[in-house]
């Protein structure tokens, strides 16, 4: 089976850089992506990583150590825009993704 | 590229009614999943077809729930006999090839009264 765990919530403060973790136990990994969810809106694709290391795409970066079953996506520069929740998923043996409870971001002006 | 296509947006019925969700993906999108969401929780896989084929369904929740992609098209996902505990966004995600990120419709609201 797989497992994620993120934190629950996380408050920062609107132009400061906000670091949310990600920690996963799972048989076969095929990918770990990060999605951005807003109230009442579907999920949104953020970032894929699937190789150690960090991807970077604009304000959004993410990272992965596969040995460690860790992931984290960085913002930079917040705004009050991305309040939001954003999801890690691990994509397991099966090519099926497994999401956690997400992780509710409110930026404060 | 329209984007995933889910209907209807909100459904409200009563305990025992069957439901019935369609979605529509983005048209060059080979792989269709199912998901349930509930409040303050991540989506929560259901079902997916590969074409026309169901790869896996031992997920849905009961045997109430089933799910068809007949053409390898359009997918439908049915609820018999709703419960109370059906009430939930039940998400619909496309995606080109495997391991792919997923594309994600806005949802089907189901409220069981």
């Amino acid at each position: 089976g797989q497992n994620i765990d993120q934190p629950t919530e996380m408050t920062a403060t609107e132009g400061a850089i906000v670091q949310i973790n990600c920690t996963y136990q799972t048989s076969g990994f095929n990918g770990l992506f990060w999605y951005q969810q807003h109230a009442g809106e579907a999920p949104t694709f953020l970032s894929y990583n699937v190789l150690d290391g960090l991807e970077e795409k604009g304000r959004f970066s993410s990272f992965l150590s596969r040995s460690k079953g860790y992931s984290y996506l960085l913002l930079k520069e917040l705004q009050m825009k991305d309040s939001a929740s954003y999801l890690c998923a691990v994509q397991g043996g099966s090519y099926i993704p497994t999401f956690g409870r997400g992780t509710s971001l409110i930026v404060h002006p | 590229d329209t984007g995933v296509s889910q209907n209807p947006r909100h459904k409200i019925t009563k305990r025992g009614q069957n439901v019935t969700f369609r979605c529509d993906p983005i048209s060059e999108h080979n792989r269709l999943y199912w998901y349930r969401q509930t409040l303050g929780q991540g989506p929560e896989f259901l079902t997916y077809f590969q074409n026309e084929a169901q790869l896996e369904k031992s997920r849905l929740l009961s045997d109430r729930f089933s799910a068809e992609r007949p053409k390898g098209s359009f997918s439908t996902l049915e609820i018999q006999r709703t419960e109370q505990g059906d009430s939930a966004m039940y998400l619909c995600a496309s995606s080109q090839i495997t391991g792919q990120p997923q594309h994600f419709g806005d949802g089907t609201r189901l409220s069981i009264l």
